[in-house]
């Protein structure tokens, strides 16, 4: 089993939809999650940090932590083609420094 | 301006050559890391720093080297025994408190 595993997608939803990604992740004891965007050719930017059980919101990003199930989400409301991207999960691992596990990421295409 | 800084943006590199990636950051952040990037693949820490004249192995170091003489400053040399060098690189940074890592731009090595 993968340390993060995400769908590769892609993830094809129409301009003004919810796109929804998710993440699943092995390590019981982690406690520190990021979702990380990357357009094509260029560098992983931060989208969002979680590190409790719940939701959080950014704008039209919401992040969703389920620690009992191992899995975290992220939600883009109102998609743009702006936000058509590769999304990477990342989760910190259990060791005694900022060890980040990433995912192989979610292409998301979102379409006019 | 604050941020993280890689060159060259494109490298090649000859076989049996060893090639040094360019990595600094004003961010006055105390650790640093260097990630290897493949198409469908997620990021893969090949080093990392947490302070001054102290690096780790990540892992995948083989035929890697670096050193961080410098706060500011991680080189990351790509030797000859380094057999599938071609990749996306990426540097990134954290504070020591805090765990988000944040990116450069990348170096694409390509080989001859």
């Amino acid at each position: 089993q993968k340390e993060v595993e995400q769908n590769s997608g892609p993830l094809s939803v129409p301009e003004g939809a919810i796109a929804s990604l998710n993440c699943t992740y092995s390590d019981r004891v982690s406690q520190s999650f990021f979702w990380y965007r990357q357009y094509s050719g260029k560098s992983p930017e931060l989208i969002m940090s979680i590190y409790s059980n719940g939701d959080k919101e950014d704008g039209r990003f919401t992040a969703q932590l389920n620690k009992a199930s191992q899995y975290v989400s992220l939600l883009i409301r109102d998609s743009q083609p702006s936000d058509s991207a590769t999304y990477l999960c990342a989760v910190k691992m259990n060791t005694g420094f900022q060890k980040l596990v990433f995912g192989t990421g979610t292409r998301l295409l979102v379409s006019p | 301006d604050g941020g993280i800084t890689q060159s060259p943006k494109y490298l090649f590199r000859k076989e049996g050559q060893n090639v040094t990636l360019s990595c600094e950051q004003n961010l006055n952040h105390d650790a640093m890391y260097w990630y290897r990037q493949d198409p469908g693949q997620g990021l893969r820490l090949i080093y990392y720093s947490q302070i001054v004249n102290d690096f780790q192995k990540g892992d995948i170091a083989e035929g890697y080297s670096v050193s961080r003489e410098k706060k500011e400053s991680f080189p990351l040399t790509v030797t000859s025994a380094q057999k599938n060098p071609t990749a996306f690189y990426l540097c990134a940074s954290s504070t020591d408190r805090e765990e988000t890592q944040y990116f450069g731009p990348g170096t694409r090595l390509l080989v001859l």
